[in-house]
């Protein structure tokens, strides 16, 4: 089944450490996203992509990293300087320009140790 | 700039009830792209319906029907007899047209106890 691929579900991270976030889709889509989800508050997106090899900041970006080598995958990378990482993160895809919907991944819980 | 409002925080109905959750939004633009998604306790969200500006017809959907309001900006949900599987949080986000980004409400969240 076609569909977005988050791993792993829960993740852990001491202080200091960098931790990446996997996101792999196989629906062909060319445009993915990152958001972040704290307890009793909406999504806010970190960052995107349109297409290969191009992303942009989201609203949140301080202290986190992407790339985009693949169509599809977007892997997001927590640094240390993000101080407050804990969260639920969830990856996105669409087709692209449009009003087309953003399909969603299972997510990942960040914790910090 | 783009914002949703979900005043509703929380919402326990019994079985069988009827339930609106409310979303009222603001945007400048003419033309621009409504959303409601679910997010059951397993986290992952899902897409339940998109509607567009310029169409303000309602919409059915099994026991889900949305009231769309340019006047008031507002883009109602209404679950109808309402079951206990029904019970997530619904958020409401817009999508002005360009680049795709989603604004979402504070999303709402639904008991439906038996």
């Amino acid at each position: 089944d076609g569909g977005i691929t988050q791993s792993p579900k829960y993740l852990f991270r001491k202080e200091g450490q960098n931790v990446t976030l996997s996101c792999e889709q196989n629906l062909n889509h060319d445009a993915m996203y990152w958001y972040r989800q704290d307890p009793g508050q909406g999504l806010r997106l970190i960052y995107y992509s349109q297409i290969v090899n191009d992303f942009q900041k989201g609203d949140i970006a301080e202290g986190y990293s992407v790339s985009r080598e693949k169509k599809e995958s977007f892997p997001l990378t927590v640094t240390s300087a993000q101080k407050n990482p804990t969260a639920f993160y969830l990856c996105a895809s669409s087709k692209g320009r449009g009003n087309q919907p953003q399909h969603f991944g299972d997510g990942t819980r960040l914790s910090i140790l | 700039a783009q914002k949703v409002t979900q005043a509703q925080t929380e919402i326990s109905v019994v079985e069988k009830e009827d339930v609106t959750l409310d979303c009222v939004y603001e945007t400048r633009d003419t033309t621009y792209y409504l959303f409601w998604y679910k997010q059951p306790p397993s986290g992952e969200l899902v897409f339940l319906i998109r509607r567009n500006s310029f169409d303000e017809q309602n919409e059915i959907s099994g026991r889900y029907s949305w009231n769309f309001q340019k006047s008031t900006s507002s883009f109602n949900f209404t679950i109808t007899a309402s079951q206990v599987v029904d019970s997530a949080v619904y958020f409401c986000a817009s999508m002005n047209t360009g680049f795709q980004k989603l604004v979402f409400g504070t999303g709402t969240r639904l008991l439906v106890s038996p």
